[in-house]
């Protein structure tokens, strides 16, 4: 079975600087996908980011890009420039073309003005 | 485009009561799906849906809940009758189609069970 692990629980930044959020996955497929939701208080589900994994060239979106490892299974989201509207949860998530979507524990990230 | 729409967005019920959820997806997404989230984790899949057939719902607790999505469209999600460990936020998400594609979601149900 497919496994999706955030080993960090919270993480903090200040306002206009750089975070890392680390995300590590276990998978046996070779064609699948991984993603980046936030989840502010209002609880909805955003997409932040997209990744094909037989793509090589890392996903950015805007103030978002990620670090894809595919050999190490590793998948973390850099914020760059973060801003208070940021704050929020954050999970990463993964499915392949034949499993369904399976989500992280989260991280929840605070931004510090 | 309007995105996909649940309601009600807030239920407070007793316990052994019975509580129903609504969840319109995005126009033309022929995939739905029912997740439970549950404070502090991540959510998990209820029951997926292509048009109107059921494609998984091996997490459903299928002695409470039940699930329908008549005409390929809109869904509705039954707890009947609920338990404490219900209380949970409920997200319909919907997709276009094959697995891989990418899932929008609802703002939510949050249920409370007292």
């Amino acid at each position: 079975a497919q496994t999706v692990t955030q080993s960090q629980p919270e993480m903090s930044v200040q306002e206009a600087e750089t975070v890392t959020l680390s995300c590590t996955y276990d998978t046996s497929e070779s064609d699948y996908y991984l993603f980046w939701y936030k989840q502010p208080p209002s609880r909805q589900m955003i997409l932040v980011i997209r990744q094909e994994a037989y793509k090589q060239q890392n996903a950015t979106e805007n103030r978002f890009s990620v670090n894809f490892q595919k050999a190490a299974k590793s998948f973390s989201l850099k914020i760059s420039d973060s801003q208070l509207g940021d704050a929020a949860m954050y999970f990463c998530a993964y499915t392949g073309a034949n499993s369904k979507l399976t989500f992280g524990k989260g991280i929840t990230l605070s931004v510090r003005p | 485009e309007a995105g996909v729409a649940q309601s009600p967005r807030y239920k407070i019920i007793e316990k052994r009561q019975s509580v129903a959820f609504w969840c319109n997806p995005i126009s033309g997404h022929a995939t739905l799906y029912w997740y439970q989230q549950i404070l502090g984790q991540g959510p998990k899949l209820l029951i997926q849906f292509q048009n109107n057939g059921v494609v998984d719902d091996s997490q459903l607790p299928k002695d409470r809940f039940s699930a329908e999505r008549l005409k390929g469209v809109d869904s509705t999600l039954k707890i009947q009758p609920a338990k404490l460990e219900d209380s949970a936020v409920y997200l319909c998400a919907s997709s276009l189609g094959f697995p891989t594609d990418t899932q929008y979601f609802g703002p939510g149900t949050r249920l409370t069970v007292l």
